[in-house]
């Protein structure tokens, strides 16, 4: 129940197109929902963050779309840039403590 | 930008040993916390720390593991008696206060174990 289960593992996207990546929990507890960007030997940095009194958050190029009913939650990357290739990390908090639940992790790459 | 400061970067000891991770979270941060990252995997929770003491930690922190405050500065993970299977990257992280939720992560120490 405190998983987060995150699709696909993979992605390959043409620069300036659309990249996709979902993820679903189940614990109804969590209540917070941050994307984290990871490049090759740094620590996840916070890319953009939602709770779920929204249904989408945009910042730029990222867009976070929340599905309440479903457990639902993804983030868009209009745009993709080269410069996006990284591993993202979906993750869900809860609790006063605030510990994250994370993805399994997507590997984005954008073509030139 | 403030950051958190880890060291070392890369840590190599022999099965056995015990190790000892060090981290500086941002300075007015309230909350810290380590998680671990096997190679290729995803990232894994391990404990939280507020108010000097332990918030919450995962099945992973068993007793192999402590953390401690030893200064208004410093946050350290110490790993006794490492195995094979710890072998992985280390991140520190830090949140500001409770209704502050992002976290802001460290660039890890990957540990070897040999």
């Amino acid at each position: 129940q405190q998983q987060v289960k995150q699709s696909p593992q993979s992605l390959i996207v043409q620069k300036g197109g659309i990249s996709i990546i979902n993820c679903a929990y189940e614990n109804t507890a969590f209540d917070y929902f941050p994307w984290y960007q990871q490049f090759p030997g740094k620590g996840p940095a916070l890319l953009i963050a939602i709770r779920p009194d929204v249904s989408e958050k945009k910042e730029g190029r990222f867009t976070i779309s929340f599905n309440k009913s479903a457990k639902q939650f993804s983030l868009h990357i209009m745009d993709s840039q080269p410069g996006d290739s990284a591993t993202y990390f979906c993750a869900a908090s809860a609790g006063s403590a605030r510990q994250l639940t994370f993805g399994s992790g997507t590997q984005l790459t954008v073509l030139p | 930008e403030p950051e958190v400061t880890q060291t070392p970067s890369h840590q190599v000891t022999q099965m056995g040993q015990e190790v000892i991770l060090r981290c500086v979270p941002i300075s007015n941060h309230l909350y810290f916390y380590w998680y671990r990252q096997i190679l290729g995997q995803k990232v894994e929770f391990l404990v939280s720390f507020y108010n000097n003491e332990i918030s919450e930690k995962s099945e992973i922190f068993d007793d192999q593991f402590s953390v401690e405050r030893p200064d208004g500065s410093n946050f350290t993970l110490k790993i006794r008696s490492t195995k094979l299977e710890d072998s992985a990257m280390y991140f520190c992280a830090s949140r500001g206060d409770s209704l502050s939720y992002g976290y802001t992560f460290g660039s890890g120490t990957r540990l070897t174990v040999v």
